[in-house]
């Protein structure tokens, strides 16, 4: 059963410096999505993603974040100078154009 | 603006028993509605959804939710639990088909032997 993937599966990084999570959508997936999950906190939408630009984005995605779909296959989420705030779950979704998204296992960051 | 509720971050029964995570949901528009499961270490498992057909919904491992619009809930259960139900369950809302998902914030099940 085709599955959405995500890169890497933990990262730690230091305050101030850039990270960017990878993800691999479902392959005739189209519309794509990221959102974010503090510990112990609800899943929160950060952006969605459709025909090379953005379609929708949330009051967290502010100009320190940035999407990408660099290839036919990956789909990135690059943060440019981290905080210990964005230490968090960061969950991958793709969807067919129906209802139902589906989500990758996650990259949980670590920011010291 | 969507907002969903879940009444309990924490459930527990015993092995068996009857399961019931609630959701109660606001929306300004019809919604879509999801009941996702979290394994420990894990990503999100849809487990079922509520797209305006039969208000009945019937998901995987047993689970079915009925959506209410008079109560705005769509509430979850399963009659009988296993020990593998034991995972966090997250409903969420979405306004439109490819629209964000907005979340609750989670409900907890442990069942017991």
């Amino acid at each position: 059963e085709p599955e959405v993937t995500q890169t890497p599966s933990h990262q730690v990084t230091q305050m101030g410096q850039e990270v960017i999570l990878r993800c691999v959508p479902i392959s005739n997936h189209l519309y794509f999505y990221w959102y974010r999950q503090i510990l112990g906190q609800k899943v929160e939408f950060l952006v969605s993603f459709y025909n090379n630009e953005i379609s929708e984005k949330s009051e967290i995605f502010d100009d320190q974040f940035s999407v990408e779909r660099p290839d036919g296959s990956n789909f990135t989420l690059k943060i440019r100078s981290t905080k210990l705030e964005d230490s968090a779950m960061y969950f991958c979704a793709s969807s067919g154009g129906e209802e139902t998204q589906y989500f990758g296992p996650g990259t949980r960051l670590l920011v010291l | 603006a969507q907002s969903v509720t879940q009444l309990g971050s924490h459930v527990s029964v015993s092995e068996g028993a009857l399961v019931l995570l609630r959701c109660n949901y606001s929306s300004s528009v019809p919604p879509y509605l999801f009941w996702y499961v979290q394994y420990p270490n894990q990503g999100l498992q849809l487990l079922l959804k509520y797209t305006s057909a039969a208000t009945l919904v019937k998901g995987i491992n047993g689970f079915e939710a009925e959506f209410k619009k008079s109560e705005t809930s769509f509430h979850l259960t399963k009659p009988s639990a296993h020990m593998s139900d034991a995972a966090e369950y997250f409903c969420a809302v979405s306004e439109s088909r490819q629209g964000n998902l907005i979340f609750g914030k989670g409900t907890k099940l442990s069942v017991k032997p």
